[in-house]
């Protein structure tokens, strides 16, 4: 079984501020590990993934993430938010080991930035 | 087409009807997902086709849904006897294959309201 866990529901972040947005997952092999952003009354857009390799990921729109293997995290940052980052995120997971095609996603997180 | 197409972007329907959304995924890719996102929620996976190998419809909530795909085209998702709980975005994506580190590009979804 897989799950991704997102603990807040809405992050708030002033413009200029760096951000981080919270994602723990739980696979029974090996995960690969996506982010993706949901802009209103759009579909999802992919932004970042990690597959293997360094820990730290670097995607669109100056989004990056690190994977922990230890703390089984795989938080979003950005150094710098804009107003225009202000969107719903979602972390998904999928287990490496098994080749499954099946992702599990979190709940998602509201990203609100204020100017 | 540039990107993954869904029909009709807005569906309303009386409590025991049946619905039929449509999925237009990228030319080219073989695997193709539907996900139920209901307000306020995360997606929440329904079934997965990979080229012509069985389908995995393991999230499939019901027997009154049911899904198909010819080929590796077009995808029908089908629900009948719809209940008021069926009301939720429903979302198609669709990768190059079925492997877990593809990137999954999605549609705007298809809104469905049973009334």
């Amino acid at each position: 079984a897989q799950s991704v866990a997102q603990p807040e529901d809405q992050v708030n972040v002033a413009e200029g501020n760096p951000l981080t947005v919270k994602c723990t997952y739980s696979v029974s092999g090996n995960p690969y590990l996506f982010w993706y952003v949901q802009y209103p009354n759009r579909g999802l857009q992919f932004l970042l993934k990690y597959i293997t390799g360094d820990n730290l990921v670097k995607g669109s729109y100056g989004f990056e993430a690190e994977f922990n293997k230890s703390q089984t995290s795989f938080h979003l940052k950005k150094p710098s938010a804009l107003v225009s980052d202000s969107a719903l995120y979602f972390c998904a997971v999928r287990d490496r080991d098994t080749n499954a095609g099946k992702s599990t996603f979190g709940d998602g997180t509201t990203l609100t930035v204020k100017p | 087409g540039a990107g993954v197409s869904q029909s009709p972007s807005n569906k309303v329907t009386e409590k025991g009807k049946d619905v039929e959304l449509r999925c237009d995924p990228i030319s080219g890719h073989t695997a193709l997902y539907w996900y139920r996102q209901r307000l306020g929620q995360g997606l929440e996976f329904l079934i997965y086709f990979q080229g012509n190998s069985a389908p995995d419809k393991s999230g499939l909530p019901s027997d009154r849904f049911s899904a198909e795909r010819t080929g590796e085209s077009v995808s029908t998702l089908t629900i009948q006897r719809t209940q008021q709980e069926d009301s939720a975005v429903y979302l198609c994506a669709s990768s190059l294959s079925w492997l877990a580190g593809d990137i999954q590009y999605f549609g705007a979804g298809t809104r469905l309201s049973v009334l």
